[in-house]
């Protein structure tokens, strides 16, 4: 398994602002990914964090509004730019510790609210 | 779309009794994963389902698979009121190994 922490847990923030969100894995793992919850719906996935290189993003999502770094094998953040309302969600950053084809664990979340 | 689709949406139960949830999906996977989500926290893992499973324990859950159908479904029994969640299946696409999530069933257990 993988013990996964988010930093910070919630916030509030003016729009026109930016979030950076961090993850923190307590092993080194090979894939990780960020996910969007809006209030009410399912989970979203933003992208891939890759290690060395740039993510890869899902269709409706661009590095512009979503940069994500992955400096090494257990850390990733995602900063949420130029905020509206319509970006308060949960953000949830996701680990799998083996090929892409096992478990993924989830962290405890980071619910935004853009005021 | 791809993502797996969780029926019911909502299950009201006594504690004590058992809860069935149903996921169906539209693709190959490799593998079928539940999650339980309380209140708009981050999501526990509960258990992985291989293709080449049909059938699948873990303590009180009781997870099955039919591919042939495309459906999966899981059985918590001697509910408790702390299994009061959301309970989200996440098929893992065969062709390029992403999960995908579908609304979720919102199980309430009355004490």
């Amino acid at each position: 398994s993988a013990v996964i922490s988010q930093k910070p847990s919630r916030d509030i923030c003016q729009r026109g602002t930016s979030l950076t969100i961090q993850c923190q894995v307590d092993s080194q793992v090979t894939m990780m990914f960020w996910y969007r919850q809006q209030p009410g719906q399912s989970l979203t996935l933003i992208a891939t964090a890759n290690q060395g290189s740039e993510a890869t993003y899902e269709s409706g999502f661009v590095i512009d509004k979503f940069p994500i770094s992955r400096p090494n094998l257990t850390f990733s953040t995602l900063t949420v730019s130029n905020m509206s309302p319509e970006d308060s969600s949960i953000y949830l950053c996701s680990v799998d510790t083996g090929q892409g084809t096992d478990t993924q664990y989830f962290g405890p979340g980071t619910r935004l609210t853009v005021l | 779309s791809q993502q797996g689709e969780e029926d019911p949406q909502a299950l009201s139960i006594q504690e004590g009794e058992n809860a069935t949830m149903n996921c169906s999906y539209k693709t190959s996977i490799n593998n079928l994963q539940w999650y339980r989500q309380n209140s708009g926290r981050g999501l526990v893992h509960l258990i992985l389902i291989r293709s080449n499973e049909r059938e699948k324990h873990s303590g009180r859950l009781r997870v099955t698979l039919d591919t042939s159908k495309k459906s999966s479904s899981l059985l918590i029994t001697a509910s408790r009121a702390a299994d009061t969640a959301s309970y989200f299946c996440a098929p893992l696409r065969a062709s390029n190994y992403k999960l995908t999530f579908g609304k979720g069933t919102l199980l309430t257990v009355n004490p």
